[in-house]
């Protein structure tokens, strides 16, 4: 089965800092994976998708992710913080099963963004 | 109404009534799934629906009863909750069985207090 490991449960940065989220999945061909963002009291939204068509990937909100296989790495980036990034963020990878495709979630980064 | 719709947003039940958690998606997909989010928990994988055939059941106490009439629509029946249950409710959708690449959408989820 896929695991995902997002390290460090709480980040805090400064406005205008760069923000650095570590996401590692178990090795998998093809690796199907995903950046959420979740604010207070809402449901899960993309932020980003990788599907193998370019190692570095761009998302809404000036997120990006790179793919790294050898280090079996998708950290998300973004070069300056702005408040409103403040929110929970979920790598998720995709695996397949018989007929379905299961998200298997990482335990979430809380960032919090210090003015 | 667009996107996937969850009523109510907040429900507080005792551990004897009986209610029922509704989710709508407007997305035209296939498959709809029910998940819990409990504070300091990854996010767990309750029921999957495929085509409104239940396809995944991870375990899931029996006083947690799903409902998927048709594709557009589903529902979680509770009854005899315990508190521990208590948790955000949240129910997705995604078009399945052609590129694996495609991300499931979330709705804003059902807060729900067992007292």
């Amino acid at each position: 089965a896929q695991s995902v490991t997002q390290l460090g449960s709480h980040v805090s940065v400064s406005e205008g800092a760069l923000v650095l989220l570590r996401c590692n999945y178990s090795s998998s061909v093809p690796p199907y994976l995903f950046w959420y963002v979740q604010y207070p009291n809402q449901g899960l939204q993309l932020l980003l998708k990788y599907t193998s068509a370019a190692t570095l990937v761009k998302g809404i909100n000036g997120f990006e992710a790179e793919f790294k296989k050898s280090e079996t790495s998708f950290h998300l980036t973004k070069p300056s913080a702005h408040m409103s990034d403040a929110a929970e963020y979920f790598c998720a990878v995709k695996e397949s099963g018989g007929s379905n495709y299961k998200l298997t979630f990482g335990k979430g980064t809380l960032l919090t963004v210090n003015p | 109404e667009t996107g996937v719709t969850q009523t109510p947003r907040h429900l507080v039940m005792g551990m004897t009534n009986k209610k029922s958690l509704k989710c709508e998606q407007h997305l035209g997909h296939n498959a709809m799934y029910w998940y819990k989010q409990s504070a300091k928990k990854p996010l767990e994988l309750m029921f999957v629906y495929n085509f409104k055939e239940q396809t995944e059941n991870n375990s899931v106490p029996s006083r947690f009863s799903p409902e998927c009439p048709n594709s557009s629509h589903l529902f979680l029946h509770l009854h005899t909750l315990q508190p521990e249950d208590s948790a955000l409710y949240l129910c997705a959708s995604s078009q399945e069985g052609g590129s694996a690449y495609n991300e499931q959408f979330f709705g804003p989820g059902t807060r729900l207090t067992v007292l």
